[in-house]
């Protein structure tokens, strides 16, 4: 069956930069997207990037300086590195298979917190 | 980019009640491909989203026909029908025509 797991440090020091691993099963990379979203405590949902099947990038023009998204298809995993991380960065972390029916399988999702 | 406007904020319900919820984009999501990219998401308390309703009315796999989307342009609705207490959480509808894809800021159904 369909799944993500989203993995990678719970704390991150600000300025630092954060490392993030989807890990997908149940379907190919290179017949889906894959997305990031993210959502802070308490708060909305923030569309980040995706990773398109064919190997292109989007990015949230808002986070596109300091955000970049690659993939090890041998692996099936999508790779997220956001840089300058500040306390407003601290939330949940999702990735999310897109397609014709978008967002239609999610991740658990990640806490990261961005503390000194 | 595309302001999502949801309203209510919160919205109270009986069980076995009928809710309405409204979502705004500021500009059309007619894509230039004749579709308009429309979709309603439910996340309940301490879970990952769920899609509903993708391109403005079309179920997902599984979900109720309690469930249903309607509108066209910038202005769409999901009805839900005799409420049930798993359909409680948060809404969010989500806009994937223009990027940056922007989500609504949520709407929390809970009991009244």
């Amino acid at each position: 069956q369909v799944q993500l797991k989203e993995s990678g440090p719970g704390l991150v020091q600000p300025s630092q930069t954060l490392s993030l691993t989807c890990t997908v099963s149940g379907f190919s990379l290179t017949s889906y997207n894959v997305h990031w979203v993210r959502q802070p405590p308490g708060k909305g949902l923030e569309w980040m990037g995706r990773m398109r099947y064919n190997g292109d990038t989007s990015y949230n023009s808002a986070l596109k300086s300091r955000l970049s998204i690659s993939r090890d298809t041998s692996k099936n995993q999508v790779f997220l590195k956001m840089n300058s991380l500040q306390t407003d960065d601290t939330g949940t972390y999702y990735c999310t298979r897109g397609g014709k029916q978008p967002f239609d399988y999610w991740g658990q999702g990640v806490m990261v917190t961005v503390s000194s | 980019d595309v302001l999502m406007t949801q309203t209510p904020v919160s919205l109270p319900v009986s069980l076995g009640g009928q809710v309405s919820i409204s979502c705004r984009s500021s500009q059309s999501l007619v894509h230039s491909d004749g579709n308009t990219y429309l979709h309603w998401y439910l996340q309940k308390p301490g879970q990952s989203p769920q899609l509903l309703i993708y391109r403005v009315s079309n179920r997902f796999s599984g979900v109720p026909d309690r469930f249903s989307g309607s509108g066209s342009g910038t202005d769409f609705t999901l009805k839900i029908s005799r409420v049930e207490p798993e359909d409680l959480g948060v809404y969010y509808c989500l806009q994937s025509t223009h990027f940056p894809y922007t989500f609504g800021a949520g709407t929390k159904l809970e009991l009244k």
